[in-house]
């Protein structure tokens, strides 16, 4: 089955203790991006990727940090998190980038006291 | 730089009203495409449509259909009797073509901020 998965799906964390959220795609997609979603400011990008080693900020990558290490797999660091880092996050993967459908994972939960 | 707005923040209607889901865009892009996106109370994203700037044709799938007008910036969203299904966030997306007005931004995605459809019985 085509996907993006995410995990985990909730995370509750202290201030400061660096996290990595895991994205996974296994639709040979070129482009992957991430997504914070917080109530009523929508979805805001952080980060995207066009390709292997290929990254590049969105509008909100303060705090965060990425990788494109392989082609399927994008992962999301927060090396000191914050409170205001609390949000629901996206992974989202496409087959070419700006025109081309994003596939979403479920989501994580995270929590940073 | 890219903006879409989604005036409607909430909206509610009883099952069977027609509603409509507005979306204005702005772009200095000549090549752009606009989304819709549906997030269910499960909290899934799901796509629904895509439109590129050159096809204004307006699209019907179903209850759903589309109407993309370039004049107005406008790329609005109607639901013909409405069901409680239906009851979700709808969040409209602008990407530009990566062209020189973008900045040569090709990859970037701006959603709007959504708009909560209850459908009630």
């Amino acid at each position: 089955e085509a996907q993006v998965t995410q995990n985990p799906r909730y995370l509750i964390t202290v201030t400061g203790k660096k996290l990595t959220v895991t994205c996974s795609q296994n639709m040979n997609h070129e482009y992957m991006s991430w997504y914070r979603q917080d109530p009523g400011l929508g979805l805001r990008q952080i980060y995207y990727s066009m390709n292997v080693e290929v990254t590049d900020k969105g509008d909100v990558p303060e705090g965060y940090k990425v990788s494109r290490k392989e082609k399927r797999n994008f992962p999301l660091i927060l090396e000191s998190p914050s409170p205001n880092q609390t949000s629901l996050y996206f992974c989202a993967s496409s087959l070419a980038g700006y025109n081309s459908p994003l596939h979403f994972g479920n989501g994580t939960r995270l929590t940073v006291t | 730089a890219q903006k879409v707005t989604q005036a409607q923040t909430e909206i509610s209607v009883v099952e069977k009203e027609d509603v409509t889901l507005d979306c204005v865009y702005e772009t200095r892009d000549t090549t752009y495409y606009l989304f819709w996106y549906k997030q269910p109370p499960s909290g899934e994203l799901v796509f629904l449509i895509r439109r590129n700037s050159f096809d204004e044709q307006n699209e019907i799938s179903g209850r759903y259909s589309w109407n993309f007008q370039k004049s107005t910036s406008s790329f609005n969203f109607t639901i013909t009797a409405s069901q409680v299904v239906d009851s979700a966030v709808y969040f409209c997306a602008l990407s530009e073509g990566g062209g020189v007005a973008s900045g040569g931004s090709n990859y970037k995605l701006t959603f709007g901020k959504g708009t909560l459809l209850t459908v009630n019985p």
